[in-house]
This record gives structure tokens, C-alpha cells and sequence, in this order.
């Protein structure tokens, strides 16, 4: 099982430049997140999909879209980068309402650079 | 709103020492999680913890919840090299149950 896959795994960005991180789970999770990390900030929450068909802001969302393409896939975008969004981005997954497993399964993360 | 605080950011031991790192929560917790990272790696589930007092073993991990559900706390006795990365702690809060993180502590290990 691959668990969560994200590419692309590098990305250097001129300001104002778009572009889409994308993020697939196969392990039938209900839910999946997309976090940032910065030095000293530990994990943030951009946006996250309870499920297939909805999509909610979390704690740091302006500056991003997302989409729930389907059960396995969510997106996230960013129209017009700023140096700011330099970060490492981490998409989850969660099966949510199975006991046994409702931990965070992480993909191995995009680092992006704005210059 | 809700904010789980994790304390020391950094530390840095002798392998054989021991470690410990400490969680506390804004607000009483249904449930603490705990995850490694290791350098350049993303975050990997260590364990869950439920109940008000529960404390749970992983060789030589020791994860422990307080009685108020408002704290928590792992300790790793004689560090090896192995046990270097970030560790964070993470409570469920805002709206459905989404996960809060800590800073996290980052440990580093001299041999």
C-alpha cells in the first residue's frame, strides 16, 4: 500500500506564479487535510475535506483553494504565490468513525520555495 | 480558541540520558495523540491515549495522560541515536474534531 502520495516533492516559485499540490490516498479515508510547516510553528491546518463533497477552511487558509476531486484526491492551489507560502506541505488522511484507526496518515510532503 | 502548548521546543541530551517532553491543552481533551518525525521525514503516529490517568508503554516510550485530560507527557529513557526527530503531541478541537498540534520538541542525540 502506498498509503499518501503528494508530488510533486520539490517546487521553486517565482512570486505570483500558480500551482497545484496534489495528493492521493488509497486507503478508503473518509477525511484528508493539508498542512503547513514552518520553523518553530510546528503543524497548521489550511483546509481539510470531512468527506467527499465538502471542503473547509482551517487555521491558516488565505492564499489557498482546494479540491476534493473524489474520495481519493484532494488538491491544493495557489493562485499567485508569495514568499510567505515558502513552507513544507503535508497532506493527510483520517478515517474517521473506525476507533482503531483514527490517527493522521501523512504523505511525505512538498517543500516549496517562493522566490 | 483552543491551543495545545508543548514544551521544550528544543532539546539536547547525551545518548543515555533520558528525555522528556510535555503537553498541555487550553481545554480538557477526549483523546492525546503523539507522532515522531524524523529529519527531512513527515509526522508517524506513535500512540493514542483516552483515558484520565492512562499511562501506555513503548519500550523504552513512556506516554502518559493526566488526570484532568489537559496534559500529557512522553519520556524516553537512555536515548539512543535513533530516537532524533521532533515530537509532537495533537488534540482533537475546533469544528469536527480536526487534530491541534503542539510546536513540537525537536531532540537531538550526541553520541
Amino acid at each position: 500500500n502506498a498509503g499518501v502520495t503528494q508530488t510533486p516533492k520539490f517546487q521553486v516559485l517565482k512570486t505570483g506564479q500558480s500551482m497545484t499540490l496534489q495528493c492521493a490516498q488509497d486507503m478508503n479515508h473518509n477525511s484528508m487535510y493539508w498542512y503547513r510547516q514552518d520553523p518553530g510553528m510546528g503543524l497548521r491546518l489550511i483546509y481539510y475535506s470531512a468527506s467527499e463533497g465538502t471542503t473547509d477552511k482551517g487555521e491558516v487558509p488565505n492564499g489557498y483553494n482546494v479540491s476534493r476531486l473524489n474520495k481519493r484526491e484532494f488538491s491544493l492551489r495557489l493562485e499567485s504565490a508569495a514568499p510567505s507560502q515558502t513552507s513544507v506541505y503535508f497532506c493527510a488522511s483520517r478515517d474517521r468513525g473506525n476507533s482503531g484507526a483514527n490517527v493522521l496518515t501523512f504523505g511525505a510532503g512538498s517543500r516549496l520555495t517562493v522566490l | 480558541g483552543q491551543q495545545v502548548m508543548q514544551i521544550p521546543q528544543y532539546q539536547h541530551v547525551q545518548e543515555g540520558e533520558d528525555f522528556t517532553t510535555y503537553c498541555n491543552s487550553s481545554t480538557t481533551l477526549s483523546n492525546i495523540q503523539w507522532y515522531k518525525q524524523r529529519p527531512g521525514g513527515h509526522p508517524v503516529f506513535l500512540i493514542q491515549l483516552v483515558k484520565s490517568g492512562e499511562v501506555k508503554k513503548q519500550k523504552r516510550l513512556t506516554f502518559q495522560f493526566g488526570e484532568a485530560k489537559k496534559n500529557s507527557s512522553l519520556h524516553i529513557t537512555a536515548t539512543q541515536t535513533t530516537d532524533v526527530g521532533t515530537y509532537f503531541c495533537a488534540g482533537p478541537g475546533g469544528s469536527q474534531g480536526n487534530l491541534i498540534f503542539g510546536k513540537g520538541t525537536k531532540l537531538s542525540v550526541k553520541p
